[in-house]
């Protein structure tokens, strides 16, 4: 199946500062990458929908300001969730389909944020 | 609205066994579904999908999953579990019938194989 990393696998911040999340596809071309959140023993809340080359979309009661999203190309999404604070620690997944392969959304491994 | 139900928290199975995990879901149009594997601390793996077509659906690792119209259901089944199996699964539905195309989750099951 089709192949989606995710950099870094864990990260630890202090309150108050930015992380980035990069998703990439390695094998395929993503038009569309989505980004979830799970908490634990939770399943997968959908946060936003990226589509490359234009705005996210964004689930209602998620921030777009606080959780940036970029999808500057066929293989990279970025999330970036400013001005992180102890509530925003979770476990941040993407997943991607691509051109042709709409049926089938692959996952990266995800990365588990902690924010002290 | 799309939505998916997974009845159980939990499936506990013997080695050597045949499982089921549950799955139903509901949509406007036409479903499809998908079941996913997460191991601890990992993101989702694909196991299976129905599209169209035979409602019998094989996937990985021995996995496969019947279409079932009429009672709106999706369960997973395995003839023979193996320890390495216990995991977390989720069902997940897209309905193509209106538009609408993100994936909706199940709360997921947690399968317990013991040795």
């Amino acid at each position: 199946g089709a192949v989606v990393s995710q950099h870094p696998s864990r990260v630890i911040c202090k309150s108050g500062t930015s992380v980035k999340i990069e998703c990439r596809s390695l094998d395929f071309q993503a038009t569309t990458m989505f980004w979830y959140r799970q908490f634990p023993k939770q399943s997968l809340m959908l946060m936003a929908t990226s589509n490359e080359g234009s705005k996210a979309t964004y689930e209602q009661g998620v921030e777009k300001d606080k959780f940036l999203i970029n999808h500057a190309s066929l293989t990279l999404s970025t999330l970036t969730v400013t001005s992180a604070h102890p509530e925003d620690s979770s476990f941040y997944i993407c997943s991607a389909h691509g051109v042709g392969v709409v049926e089938t959304q692959y996952f990266g491994p995800g990365t588990r944020l902690l924010v002290l | 609205a799309q939505s998916v139900a997974q009845p159980e928290d939990q499936v506990n199975v013997a080695e050597g066994n045949p499982l089921t995990v549950k799955c139903t879901y509901s949509v406007s149009g036409n479903p499809y579904l998908f079941w996913y594997v997460q191991y601890p601390n990992r993101g989702l793996q694909f196991l299976l999908k129905y599209i169209t077509g035979d409602n019998l659906v094989k996937g990985s690792y021995g996995f496969e999953a019947e279409f079932n119209k009429s009672q709106t259901s999706f369960h997973l089944k395995k003839p023979s579990a193996l320890v390495s199996d216990s995991a977390l699964y989720f069902c997940a539905v897209r309905d193509y019938g209106s538009g609408y195309s993100t994936l909706t989750f199940g709360k997921g099951t947690m399968l317990l194989v013991s040795p």
